[in-house]
């Protein structure tokens, strides 16, 4: 069946550095991927998002990669800040005309200072 | 910015108790949906709206019903609450359903059944 997986359930980094955090998708056939932030309390929120057109696209501080050859989506914050500390989830859009969303399970970041 | 709101952030319940979590959206958004979010299960789909009056289950839609009368009104009801509703519920909106449309998320509601 379909499935969105995060490779690690929690990363820790120190602040400075830059993070990366993996996603394996299994829909080969899927067009649209998005990654969103999560805070303790709140609800998630939209990042990057990136179309299977393309294999690289960049934000402030964050670049979404995409490599369809290995069904693998990875997010990369440059120098972390704290602030950055939360649940990260990737989801895939398997099909083109209903908007449903698949989520992964979600990466917890946690930022050391 | 597009705002999600949802009607309460913490809720207590009693088992078989009729529960309404409303959620409204102010970007005149086509889809709405609604989800239940569980530690080592991820966001999972209860039911989702296209359109005002049409709805669509997800992937988990026992023991849950929904009702969009208005385009920005989505409405999960919990006819007779079980303890294993138990969940923080997150609603969402999109502009369409087209395959490229972010999904935008309310705070959540953390309910509680008893």
């Amino acid at each position: 069946g379909e499935s969105v997986g995060l490779h690690l359930p929690t990363l820790s980094v120190q602040e400075g550095d830059n993070s990366i955090i993996n996603c394996a998708y299994s829909n080969s056939a899927s067009d649209y991927f998005i990654w969103y932030k999560q805070e303790s309390g709140k609800g998630p929120q939209f990042i990057i998002d990136i179309r299977s057109n393309m294999d690289k696209r960049q934000g402030q501080r964050v670049t979404v990669l995409l490599n369809k050859t290995v069904k693998h989506l990875s997010l990369q914050i440059a120098a972390t800040q704290p602030g950055d500390s939360a649940v990260y989830f990737c989801a895939e859009n398997p099909t083109s005309n209903t908007g449903k969303l698949i989520f992964g399970q979600g990466t917890t970041l946690q930022v050391k200072p | 910015d597009v705002k999600v709101t949802q009607s309460s952030r913490y809720l207590v319940k009693r088992t078989g108790e009729k529960v309404f979590l409303e959620c409204v959206q102010d970007m005149d958004h086509e889809n709405m949906f609604w989800y239940r979010q569980d530690p080592g299960l991820g966001l999972r789909l209860i039911y989702f709206s296209y359109d005002v009056k049409m709805k669509e289950k997800g992937d988990i839609p026992e023991g849950y019903s929904v009702s969009r009368e208005k385009k920005e009104r989505f409405s999960l009801i919990l006819e007779s609450a079980s303890t294993n509703q138990t969940s923080m519920y997150l609603c969402a909106s999109s502009p369409s359903g087209k395959g490229t449309d972010t999904q935008y998320f309310g705070p959540g509601t953390r309910l509680t059944v008893l």
